[in-house]
């Protein structure tokens, strides 16, 4: 059971937009940065938010983060099937002394 | 430009320690504020952390396997050592070191390696 609870699976199709949440509390994602991976099957988790809301450069401006209170949310707008892969947050928490994960979240272009 | 590699046994028997070391270019363990971290994936599962070593040696453990895990550097060969005793079935997964700013999750991620408890 993951700290930072995400949605099992999303979908959409070339073109849309999509929304991926992630919950978790005082400790963690209220008061700490919220980090966003990208992960093809075989491969390293790679960066596409950092600091709640930013985008390492070569990362396309139609990713983007936001955060509100205990919940945090990516967005991917213009849909490509590439975008197909595994989506994952992070964050460290003050409680637990360490970085916590949510369960990943695996997003179908269809 | 930051890189980090991971090394070790793809393959431990149960109760033996495995050792994993990873190698980084691009930035310095003596820099304030850096850190380099461990976090495993088991096959078809979410990202776990596992421990992380700050520039001050300041050092920190998942919880339920603080016992188990011990993490050191060497700053002179630039180098993160993570060992982890009494390895069973259930630690099987693919093991990451990563690069960290303090109190924050990883940025610059390792190609990852592939450990397998068996006997």
């Amino acid at each position: 059971q993951s700290v930072l609870t995400q949605p099992p699976s999303a979908s959409g199709t070339p073109g849309q937009r999509v929304t991926i949440s992630c919950s978790g509390s005082s400790s963690n994602i209220e008061s700490n940065y919220v980090y966003w991976y990208q992960q093809l099957p075989g491969t390293a988790p790679k960066v596409l938010i950092y600091s709640n809301n930013q985008r390492p450069s070569g990362v396309p401006d139609r990713f983007s983060g936001s955060k509100s209170g205990t919940s945090a949310s990516l967005a991917i707008s213009g849909l490509q099937s590439e975008d197909e892969a595994e989506y994952s947050c992070a964050a460290w928490d003050d409680s637990l002394n360490g970085v916590v994960f949510g369960g990943g979240t695996k997003l179908t272009v269809l | 430009q930051i890189t980090l590699k991971e090394s070790g046994p793809t393959l431990v028997k149960p109760t033996q320690t495995l050792t994993l070391t990873c190698t980084f270019s691009g930035f310095s363990l003596t820099t304030r504020g850096v850190g380099v971290g461990w976090i495993r994936q088991p096959p078809g599962k979410a990202l776990e952390w596992l421990t992380v070593i700050y520039w001050n040696d300041d050092k920190r453990y998942r919880q339920s396997l603080k016992s188990r895990v011990t993490i050191t550097k060497d700053t002179s060969k630039n180098q993160v050592v993570l060992t982890m005793t009494n390895m069973n079935p259930v630690d099987t997964a693919t093991y990451y070191c990563a690069h960290s700013h303090l109190w924050e999750p990883f940025d610059y991620w390792g190609q990852g390696t592939l450990v397998t408890v068996s006997s």
